[in-house]
């Protein structure tokens, strides 16, 4: 099992760019998380999905979108990017009521 | 819904000596408590886990501890080593399945 992966690493973006970060499960979890981790700070949900079809929003939803058409991809789009969505994206799923697992992590550095 | 807090933000302890961190959750529901140690530039990774049904568990020189009644739990870590130094990360899951982390705390094993 490759876990949860991630693409791409690292990206950096225009003001005003929008794109997709990638999030990949082979573990058949039902459950899918994206968080942003801003230097030295926790984690923070931005939206979660409890199986495909059904998103819900986390803590800070502002300025991403999600869509969940498979059990196993779980993509977070970025519309008209900002400085303040400079983070280190990471991606998780679940079975339910079990641990998370982490993926990597996405670097988006936007200037 | 659930709110974890997580104290110290920061500690420092000599090699070889304990170091606890302890945290309080406010939703009697909580079920599920995870611990997570991040190394800088890595993703989180699960160290130890307890269930609501249990009062402690240990794994080697890992353990944690939870008092329902007054719920809060801790996690102790014996024998430290300069590998532990990380910033390690508390969460609590209520029903929904959604995990809510601790703010963090960074440790700092001097050798």
């Amino acid at each position: 099992n490759a876990g949860v992966t991630q693409t791409p690493k690292f990206r950096i973006l225009k003001i005003g760019q929008s794109m997709t970060l990638q999030c990949t499960q082979d573990m058949n979890h039902n459950y899918m998380y994206w968080y942003r981790q801003d230097p030295g700070m926790g984690l923070k949900l931005i939206y979660y999905s409890v199986g495909a079809g059904i998103t819900d929003k986390g803590e800070v939803p502002n300025g991403y979108n999600v869509s969940r058409s498979t059990t196993e991809d779980f993509p977070l789009r970025l519309e008209l990017a900002a400085p303040s969505q400079t983070s280190v994206y990471f991606c998780a799923s679940q079975r339910g009521g079990e641990t998370q697992y982490f993926g990597p992590g996405t670097r988006l550095l936007v200037l | 819904g659930e709110n974890v807090e997580q104290h110290p933000s920061t500690l420092s302890v000599q090699e070889g000596d304990s170091a606890v961190i302890k945290c309080t959750y406010s939703d009697s529901a909580s079920n599920y408590f995870p611990w997570y140690k991040q190394e800088l530039g890595k993703r989180p990774q699960l160290i130890i886990d307890i269930r609501s049904n249990v009062g402690e568990k240990k794994d080697q020189r890992i353990a944690v501890t939870l008092n329902k009644t007054a719920k809060h739990f801790s996690l102790h870590i014996t024998e430290t080593q300069p590998e532990d130094s990380a910033v390690y990360f508390c969460g609590g899951y209520t029903g929904a399945n959604n995990l809510f982390f601790g703010t963090g705390t960074r440790l700092t094993v001097i050798p």
